[in-house]
């Protein structure tokens, strides 16, 4: 079975400060790891896709990273509107479901 | 492109009722998703309907359920709530199997 684990489960940072998400995830085929951010009672809003080792993408403040085992979101510069939950999410070859991360509540202080 | 829109935006139920939630996909998405987020489980896959037959279904009891009409359209339904059923439903959709998911508001379901 898919898993996914985020970390941290929380972090504060102040305006500015540079930090990273990280999503360990384990599956069978990888097909595709997705990046969503969510603000409070909202759905999930699509920010990256990445397919393969290596693979790298980038937003704004934000880029992904990707590999064998494990995919970051790097945070650069960070403003208060960044502030939401960042959710991982994996699909593996064997199904089409997506498993996610129980995801890390980011607030960044001005 | 409009984006997934999801009807009714917050529903209060009693326990023991049945709850439909509905869900209208982006324009051309042939594929959607249903989950079920709570503070303690995150989000939780219920299932996933494509071209009108269920594809995926997740660790749910048959409680819950859910069905695709000609338009891509979807509707869940939740039989005989428990108050453990109170949470965010939120539907998803994607062009195709492999495509990143888009989600809807969500519908904040409250049982009493």
């Amino acid at each position: 079975e898919d898993q996914v684990t985020q970390s941290p489960e929380a972090l504060r940072l102040q305006e500015g400060e540079s930090s990273s998400l990280n999503c360990s995830y384990t599956v069978s085929g990888l097909r595709g790891l997705f990046w969503y951010r969510q603000d409070p009672g909202k759905g999930p809003e699509f920010l990256f896709t990445l397919y393969s080792a290596g693979e790298e993408k980038e937003k704004e403040r934000l880029k992904a990273t990707l590999t064998k085992k494990e995919s970051f979101l790097h945070i650069t510069a960070p403003k208060p509107e960044d502030s939401a939950t960042y959710l991982c999410a994996v699909q593996g070859g064997s199904n089409y479901k997506l498993t996610f991360g129980k995801g890390t509540l980011l607030t960044v202080n001005p | 492109k409009a984006g997934v829109t999801q009807t009714p935006r917050y529903l209060i139920k009693t326990r023991g009722q049945q709850v439909t939630l509905s869900c209208s996909p982006i324009s051309g998405h042939r594929s959607v998703s249903w989950y079920q987020q709570t503070p303690g489980q995150g989000l939780q896959f219920l299932f996933e309907y494509f071209s009108e037959t269920q594809r995926n279904k997740g660790n749910f009891p048959g409680r819950f359920s859910g069905r695709q009409f000609s338009n891509s359209r979807s509707e869940m339904n939740v039989s005989t709530l428990e108050l453990g059923d109170s949470a965010l439903y939120l539907c998803a959709s994607r062009a195709g199997v492999y495509n990143e998911q888009f989600f809807g508001p969500g519908t904040r379901l409250t049982v009493l």
